[in-house]
């Protein structure tokens, strides 16, 4: 059964300050994305990954793979009250036709 | 560029009752896909359509969910009956794939509340 494990699954942190979530995932891919879910909303994406190595940023985040360590993240730099919402992976195993296989989210909170 | 759209943004049914849901995918997009997401977990997949056929419903409970894509386009996923467990977020997506990659957009989704 495909796993797809995020930690931590709830993050509160204070503005300014850096953290790092992370994204284990059980099976062979060289990609995976990462979504943000703002409360009753749809998921909006951040980030394709699509190579070992590969490096995203955008702003005040920034998200890289290791297909080798089956290990993605997600980075967040000086955070800001908008960055508040919940962030899951999505891993599209090999040989599966552009499947998308979420984790459990991470739920961020930036308190001022 | 228009979104995904999807039909009705809520619904509040009581268990045993039948409901459906419609989704109209990206123009060009040929693969759709049915999520739920239950809340406080990721999205779940239950079927996924190439154009107008099947890909992957591997997921799906089919003693009570089907689901269909006439034409290749528009799609509508129906519980029958339904169970207090269906309570859920059902999420539409489409993808397509550009330049060796696969991009799914999601729409606002159905808040299925059984009761």
């Amino acid at each position: 059964e495909l796993k797809v494990e995020q930690n931590p699954l709830f993050l509160s942190m204070q503005e300014g300050k850096n953290y790092t979530i992370y994204c284990n995932y059980s099976t062979t891919s060289d990609r995976l994305y990462w979504y943000r879910q703002d409360p009753g909303k749809s998921l909006e994406s951040l980030f394709v990954l699509l190579s070992n190595g590969a490096v995203k940023q955008e702003g005040r985040l920034m998200a890289s793979l290791d297909t080798k360590a089956r290990l993605s993240t997600l980075h967040i730099t000086a955070a800001v009250h908008d960055l508040s919402a919940t962030y899951f992976c999505a891993v599209d195993p090999l040989n599966t036709g552009n499947q998308f296989y979420f984790g459990t989210g991470t739920s961020l909170t930036v308190i001022p | 560029e228009a979104g995904v759209a999807q039909s009705p943004r809520y619904k509040i049914i009581e268990k045993r009752q039948s409901v459906a849901f419609w989704c109209n995918p990206i123009s060009g997009h040929a693969t759709l896909y049915w999520y739920q997401q239950i809340l406080g977990q990721g999205p779940k997949l239950l079927i996924q359509f190439q154009n107008n056929g099947v890909v992957d419903d591997s997921q799906l409970p089919k003693d009570r969910f089907s689901a269909e894509r006439l034409k290749g386009v528009d799609s509508t996923l129906k519980i029958q009956p339904a169970k207090l467990e269906d309570s859920a977020v059902y999420l539409c997506a489409s993808s397509l794939v550009s330049q060796g990659k696969t991009e799914a957009f999601f729409g606002q989704g159905t808040r299925l509340t059984v009761v």
